[in-house]
């Protein structure tokens, strides 16, 4: 079965620090990685993704992820955090296309201002 | 606008009660899905749905039970067999294949007392 390890339960940061959420997968093949954010009382919502080509990915509010295959790591970051990116992380993986999307068990990133 | 919808918000049962709660799409996406999420879990799998009148179990399936007689319908029973059904039920969906990631739902919490 797959399994998807987020490094860090809480992170805690000051405003215009910067950041970087470690995210692990297992699959060894081809693999779909995912990072969502849920604001406090909101849904999740997708960051980013990756399916294929340029290792490094953009996504909303600044946010960028690597995809390392060798370290099997698809980590999250962001230069300068602020407040309102106050919210927990999910990474996620799907194996092979056509599957389903197995979730870390996440971190809780809270900014201080 | 497209999207999901899950109701109730909150939702309170007494313990040996079945309860079913609804989630409904109008995004056209033949797939959908049911997490379950609990603080410090990250998201589990319990059923999926890529087409009409079928269904997949996930991870947690025991003491959950769905059906998908309609498309944009993927309604979730929560048991009496289900032993600790207190949590956060998020409800997705998706279109085949995935390239554009899970849209979510707001979420429902049950509450089992």
């Amino acid at each position: 079965a797959q399994s998807v390890s987020q490094h860090n339960h809480h992170v805690i940061l000051s405003e215009a620090a910067s950041l970087e959420l470690g995210c692990n997968y297992s699959y060894g093949g081809t693999v779909n990685l995912f990072w969502y954010v849920q604001y406090p009382g909101q849904h999740l919502q997708l960051l980013l993704k990756y399916f294929s080509g340029d290792p490094l990915v953009k996504g909303i509010k600044g946010f960028e992820a690597e995809f390392i295959k060798s370290k099997f790591s698809f980590n999250l970051r962001k230069p300068s955090v602020q407040w309102s990116d106050t919210a927990e992380y999910f990474c996620a993986e799907e194996a092979g296309g056509y599957s389903t999307l197995t979730f870390g068990k996440g971190t809780m990133l809270l900014v201080s201002p | 606008d497209g999207g999901i919808t899950q109701s109730p918000k909150y939702l309170f049962r007494k313990e040996g009660q079945n309860v079913t709660l609804s989630c409904e799409q109008n995004l056209n996406h033949d797939a959908m899905y049911w997490y379950r999420q609990d603080p410090g879990q990250g998201l589990r799998l319990i059923y999926y749905s890529q087409i009409v009148n079928d269904f997949q179990k996930g991870d947690i399936a025991e003491g959950y039970s769905v059906s998908r007689e309609k498309k944009e319908s993927f309604p979730l029973t929560v048991t009496s067999a289900q032993k600790n059904p207190t949590a956060f039920y998020l409800c997705a969906s998706s279109e085949l294949g995935n390239n554009y990631g899970y849209t979510f739902g707001s979420g429902t919490r049950l509450t089992v007392v």
